[in-house]
C-alpha cells in the first residue's frame, strides 16, 4: 500500500529564515499532490497542488516542488514568520472519479520570533 | 468561496447514544463528500467517500451500520455515529469536492467526545 512520510514530526525555524517541509512517498506517483495546512482544533486548508507534470507551482512566500523520480515533494515558505506556525499536511490524489486524498502524518511547524 | 461548515463544532455524549454531525457547503454544489477521523497526532484517515443521492463508499475496517452516511442534496451530507463508545472518540472532519474542482475544501471538523 501506499506510504508517505513527512520529514519530521517538528521543524522549528526563527522568523525570517525559509521553512523547507519535506513529503516522500512510495509506490506509484500519484496526479496531483497538494499541501495542506491545519491549525489545532480545526480542520485542513488547502494551500497548493502541483500536477505530476508540473516541477514547481509558486503562490505568494510558498513554493513546492515535485519529483517524480525521487518520489518526493518540498514546500518551502520563504520569509517565515510566527503566524506561520500549523501543522503542514501534504496528500496525494491519484485522480479518480471519487478524489480520495491520501495525507501523511504532518509536520509542525514552530516559528520563533 | 468554496465554503464548508461542520455542526456542531463539538459534542459530548453518553455511551450508547447516537450523534449526527452536519457537512454543509455554502456556497458551491458538492458531488462528492468525504468523511475523515483524526486521532492526536495522526493523519486524516478517510472514513468514506458519499456522492449525492448514492450510498457511501466505506473504508476497510469502517462499519457502515456504525457510522450512518447520508447524503441527500448537493449542498448537505450528515455523518451519525451510533451507539457511540468511548473509543468513538476523535476529531471527525467532513470535506467537499465539486465535479470540476481539483481539491476538495474542508469543514472545520467536530470533536466528539464520548463519556
Amino acid at each position: 500500500s501506499q506510504k508517505i512520510e513527512q520529514n519530521s514530526e517538528a521543524l522549528n525555524i526563527q522568523e525570517g529564515k525559509t521553512a523547507t517541509l519535506t513529503c516522500n512517498y512510495t509506490n506509484y506517483s500519484p496526479a496531483y499532490l497538494q499541501w495542506y495546512r491545519q491549525d489545532p482544533g480545526r480542520g485542513p486548508v488547502f494551500l497548493l497542488l502541483i500536477r505530476e507534470n508540473e516541477k514547481e507551482k509558486r503562490k505568494e512566500r510558498l513554493k513546492v516542488t515535485f519529483d517524480t523520480t525521487l518520489k518526493q515533494s518540498l514546500f518551502h515558505i520563504t520569509a517565515s514568520q510566527p503566524a506561520d506556525s500549523a501543522t503542514y499536511l501534504c496528500a496525494l490524489d491519484y485522480g479518480g472519479s471519487q478524489g480520495n486524498l491520501i495525507f501523511g502524518k504532518g509536520t509542525k511547524l514552530s516559528v520563533k520570533p | 468561496g468554496a465554503v464548508v461548515s461542520q455542526h456542531p463544532s463539538w459534542v459530548i455524549c453518553k455511551s450508547g447514544t447516537s450523534v449526527k454531525i452536519e457537512c454543509r457547503s455554502l456556497d458551491f454544489q458538492a458531488t462528492t463528500m468525504f468523511w475523515y477521523r483524526q486521532f492526536p497526532k495522526q493523519s486524516l484517515m478517510l472514513m468514506a467517500t458519499s456522492n449525492e443521492g448514492s450510498k457511501a463508499t466505506y473504508e476497510q475496517g469502517v462499519e457502515k451500520d456504525k457510522f450512518l452516511i447520508n447524503h441527500a442534496s448537493l449542498t448537505l451530507s450528515t455523518l451519525t455515529v451510533t451507539s457511540a463508545h468511548p473509543e468513538d472518540s476523535s476529531f471527525y472532519i467532513c470535506s467537499a469536492r465539486s465535479y470540476s474542482a481539483d481539491t476538495q475544501y474542508f469543514g472545520p471538523g467536530t470533536r466528539l467526545t464520548v463519556l
